[in-house]
């Protein structure tokens, strides 16, 4: 197993325009985060999922942002109708799905976007 | 709610030096405390953790001590190396849903 890994790396598009991003997890993993990083900043939590069900979101997940993860398996975060707001790092992590206090979160290199 | 605060500002230190990042926490109940770290171009990577008060937890040399009294869980490390440097991020997170709260971040760039 390679790790938590997230696809595009880089993307770059014009406001206004739809983004989608990819993540897979680590096979066995059955929790899947999503965090947003600014420039200078600790990434803040989005979404996250147990299997294939979303058990929480963060307000910062405005309704241009949607999340899925259709078969409990990798995960995908789309953002419409872009803004420069929206210019961030995007990490996608996985854990598994105990509620022990030694739980592990792996985190993938990221997807950073950049709008303009 | 829950957050994490950390010292202002990059630390730049040389070889050998002995290296300290703060952390202090605000919490209800009892979190469990992390150090994560990102290496240039790399993802974040866990570098340590504590699940309860005066737990030590300790990796590659850093050490850090889950202080329930004073809140905090600040990150040392005796003697540093150029491989160390990277951004240090505190952070914790609650039994159950496992999500994090991370701090700023601290860059240490360790000289030669």
């Amino acid at each position: 197993d390679t790790g938590v890994s997230q696809d595009p790396r880089h993307k770059i598009t014009k406001r206004g325009q739809n983004v989608t991003f990819r993540c897979d997890p680590i096979s066995e993993h059955n929790r899947l985060y999503w965090y947003r990083q600014t420039l200078g900043q600790g990434p803040e939590f989005l979404t996250y999922f147990q299997n294939e069900a979303q058990l929480e979101k963060s307000r910062l997940l405005s309704d241009r942002f949607s999340a899925e993860r259709p078969k409990g398996s990798f995960s995908t975060l789309e953002i419409q109708r872009t803004e420069q707001g929206d210019s961030a790092m995007y990490l996608c992590a996985s854990s598994e799905g105990g509620t022990g206090r030694n739980t592990e979160a792996f985190f993938g290199q990221g997807t950073r976007l950049t709008v303009v | 709610g829950n957050s994490v605060t950390q010292m202002e500002g990059p630390v730049t230190l040389s070889e050998e030096a002995f290296l300290t990042i703060n952390c202090t926490y605000t919490a209800t109940g009892y979190p469990s405390l992390f150090w994560y770290v990102q290496y240039p171009g790399e993802g974040l990577q866990l570098l340590l953790k504590a699940t309860k008060a005066d737990d030590k937890g300790s990796n590659k040399g850093f050490e850090a001590t889950y202080r329930k009294e004073t809140t905090s869980f600040h990150l040392e490390k005796g003697s540093v190396q150029v491989s160390d440097s990277a951004v240090y991020f505190c952070a914790l997170s609650y039994y159950g849903n496992n999500r994090l709260a991370f701090g700023k971040g601290n860059q240490v760039v360790v000289i030669p």
